[in-house]
């Protein structure tokens, strides 16, 4: 099983939509989860962090954790085609502090 | 400086030539690390440098890759003999601080990465 997993998509919705992704890790021990997006030949770049159980929002962005589940998610609302970008999941692996990343999901908002 | 800063941007090698690709990370930044993406794929860790601890190495994929960071800023990565499965974009990060505890100071920022291709 890898630490962190991520359906790599593509996923496409509407302009307007909600597009929701989706994400998986094997440490229990991982306390704090982030997502990052990237933009294609760029690098990547934060949009969420959370470390609490529930959701957190930012703006159009709401960053869900269930830390009994080991999922995490992310919720962008009212999407728009600046959207279109790779959303990389992060947690920190066992007790090192490194940071593993999810595959990344491909999204895809259309006009 | 401002921002991480990644030398070079695009190299171009021949197989079973070394390369060294360096990582000048935000100064006053302890926790720096490399990760390799190839062509549509996630970042694939590589190690993990925070202040003066031993490195985490686990993820280089051969005896071929190694790295070293000087004086706790700047950092090399070298790769001996290339290989054509070598060829990626290797990015670089810093934070201020490493862990996993959350602390708001273990949020990574990337540099652009270098672009390596080996014929």
């Amino acid at each position: 099983q890898k630490e962190v997993e991520q359906n790599s998509g593509p996923l496409s919705v509407p302009e307007g939509a909600i597009a929701s992704l989706n994400c998986t890790y094997s440490d229990r021990g991982s306390q704090s989860f982030f997502w990052y997006r990237q933009y294609s030949g760029k690098s990547p770049e934060l949009i969420m962090s959370i470390y609490s159980n529930g959701d957190k929002e930012d703006g159009r962005f709401t960053a869900q954790l269930n830390k009994a589940s080991q999922y995490v998610s992310l919720l962008i609302r009212d999407s728009q085609p600046s959207d279109s970008a790779t959303y990389l999941c992060a947690g920190f692996y066992n007790q090192g502090g490194k940071l593993i990343f999810g595959q990344g999901t491909e999204l895809s908002v259309k006009p | 400086g401002a921002g991480v800063s990644q030398s070079p941007s695009n190299k171009v090698t021949e197989k079973g030539k070394d390369v060294e690709l360096r990582c000048d990370p935000i100064s006053g930044h302890t926790a720096l690390y490399w990760y390799r993406q190839s062509l549509g794929q996630g970042l694939e860790f590589l190690i993990y440098f925070q202040g003066n601890s031993a490195p985490d190495k686990s993820g280089l994929p051969s005896d071929r890759f190694s790295a070293e960071r000087t004086g706790g800023s700047v950092s090399t990565l070298t790769i001996q003999r290339t290989q054509q499965e070598d060829s990626a974009v290797y990015l670089c990060a810093s934070s201020p601080r490493g862990g996993r505890a959350w602390s708001g100071a273990n949020v990574l920022t990337f540099g652009a990465g270098s672009r390596l291709t080996v014929l």
